[in-house]
């Protein structure tokens, strides 16, 4: 069973940083896309970044390209979000995903962990 | 980049059909064979439940169904039931400096 669980969400003053993770388990992590989506709370949902399965290459969404880095340990199984520079609108629960096998870039994104919530607030 | 435009909500009565349309431009929806569509319950992930415009995953029932006419892309649901009562949203690959883009989402009312 593919599972994908977060973790690493929390409280977080304006200006601070945070590291998000997401484990992988029941698939082969190392061969699919991966990617980072958020929900501010009682809104749409809205793409942060997506990485290839070697971590070649990495898209972000315009707002935070320069503060946010996704990255990836394949020998962990493991999903990284370093948020740098938090604002108040980067609050949201934070959905790691997985692409379906074969996407590339495309908005395909098959499984979903439960999320995390990253409060930005001073 | 803007949200791709899709209606706040809709609704529908058990057995009828519903169709959700998802409007972009040709940097978007319109460009490219790349729309997929999301289920969310409240309090749960999303669900893919539609990729590639009209493509089901594994297990996704075969009353979900896509299309896309121009810069515009369509989710129709046959025979509602009252477990699709839900938010669906839209999204699309763009070539624009942002890869994806979503819509802002839509309200499924099953009466």
């Amino acid at each position: 069973e593919v599972q994908l669980v977060e973790s690493g969400g929390g409280l977080v003053q304006p200006g601070g940083s945070l590291r998000l993770s997401c484990a992988g388990s029941g698939f082969t992590f190392s061969t699919y896309w991966m990617t980072w989506v958020r929900q501010a709370p009682g809104k749409g949902l809205e793409w942060v970044a997506n990485i290839k399965q070697d971590g070649s290459e990495e898209y972000y969404v315009d707002s935070v390209k320069g503060r946010f880095t996704i990255s990836r340990d394949n020998a962990k199984n493991s999903l990284y979000l370093q948020m740098n520079s938090l604002r108040a609108e980067d609050t949201a629960v934070y959905y790691c995903g997985r692409l379906l096998y074969g996407s590339g870039k495309r908005p395909n994104f098959d499984y979903w962990g439960q999320g995390t919530l990253v409060t930005v607030s001073s | 980049q803007s949200a791709l435009t899709q209606p706040a909500s809709v609704s529908g009565s058990p057995g009828q059909s519903i169709t959700i349309s998802c409007t972009g431009t040709s940097s978007d929806v319109g460009g490219y064979n790349y729309v997929s569509w999301y289920q969310q319950h409240p309090g749960k992930a999303p669900k893919l439940m539609i990729y590639d415009v009209n493509n089901r995953p594994s297990g996704v029932s075969n009353r979900f169904s896509g299309s896309k006419s121009g810069n515009t892309a369509s989710l129709t649901i046959s025979g509602l039931q009252t477990e699709d009562e839900a938010d669906y949203y839209c999204s699309s690959y763009t070539s624009s400096s942002t890869l994806v883009i979503f819509g802002g989402g839509t309200k499924l009312t099953v009466l």
